[in-house]
């Protein structure tokens, strides 16, 4: 099965409430990173978390990031309507950006 | 960042013919990638296209369906050719960040149905 592998598929929250989505991998990386893409348009970079690091902030965005689990999650704070959008993991390894299926997320005002 | 545009955003064709889409981007970058990202799924890469050598296409996608062209180092093309309705899709194209692809900045896509 694919690299970067996601979970849950879909996710629906109130405005307010905070968002997790998960992402596992099966081979070793260099980095992950996080992706998110608004209603079939181009993706845009959020983060990037390198292997030895365990925990990343960014904004209102927070990646951890367990090796020897083989997994990372996403969580977005007091989440906003804007934020609905597909959410993909994506993991760097040998050079080569592989990404994940993705987590569709709807914020509902 | 890169800003990063393509033409057609959206097309409509009929089986059998061929579509070129159209990446520019506004610096001069080594690497260039193409993306397919088929109805609801994930991204698939087609090719990595560096200037002045030729694409390099991954397993399931090869030159004569999607011949890519980079004449230089702000500019790609990749034709879908003889296409048919499992060719609809959006195609991406992207840069990587600091002259590799460890970080990319996509393009906003172009949406292909054939009908």
């Amino acid at each position: 099965s694919q690299q970067g592998e996601e979970d849950p598929q879909a996710l629906s929250i109130q405005e307010g409430e905070n968002a997790t989505m998960n992402c596992s991998y099966k081979t070793s990386i260099n980095n992950l990173q996080w992706y998110r893409q608004n209603s079939g348009r181009g993706l845009v970079h959020l983060i990037l978390i390198r292997s030895n690091e365990r925990e990343k902030h960014s904004g209102r965005l927070r990646v951890t990031l367990d090796t020897s689990k083989k997994s990372s999650s996403l969580l977005i704070t007091a989440s906003r309507a804007a934020d609905t959008a597909s959410y993909f993991c994506a993991t760097f390894s040998g050079s080569r950006l592989t990404f994940g299926e993705g987590t569709q997320l709807t914020v509902n005002p | 960042s890169a800003v990063i545009s393509q033409k057609p955003s959206r097309d409509i064709c009929q089986r059998g013919t061929s579509l070129t889409i159209q990446c520019q981007v506004d610096s001069q970058v080594t690497m260039m990638f193409w993306y397919r990202q088929q109805p609801g799924q994930s991204l698939t890469l087609i090719a990595t296209a560096n200037q002045g050598s030729e694409a390099t296409y991954e397993s399931g996608f090869v030159i004569d369906k999607f011949p890519i062209s980079r004449p230089n180092l702000t500019f790609s093309t990749l034709t879908v050719s003889n296409m048919s309705p499992e060719d609809s899709s959006i195609y991406l194209c992207s840069v990587g960040s600091w002259g590799g692809q460890e970080t990319q900045y996509f393009g906003p896509g172009t949406r292909l149905l054939v009908l």
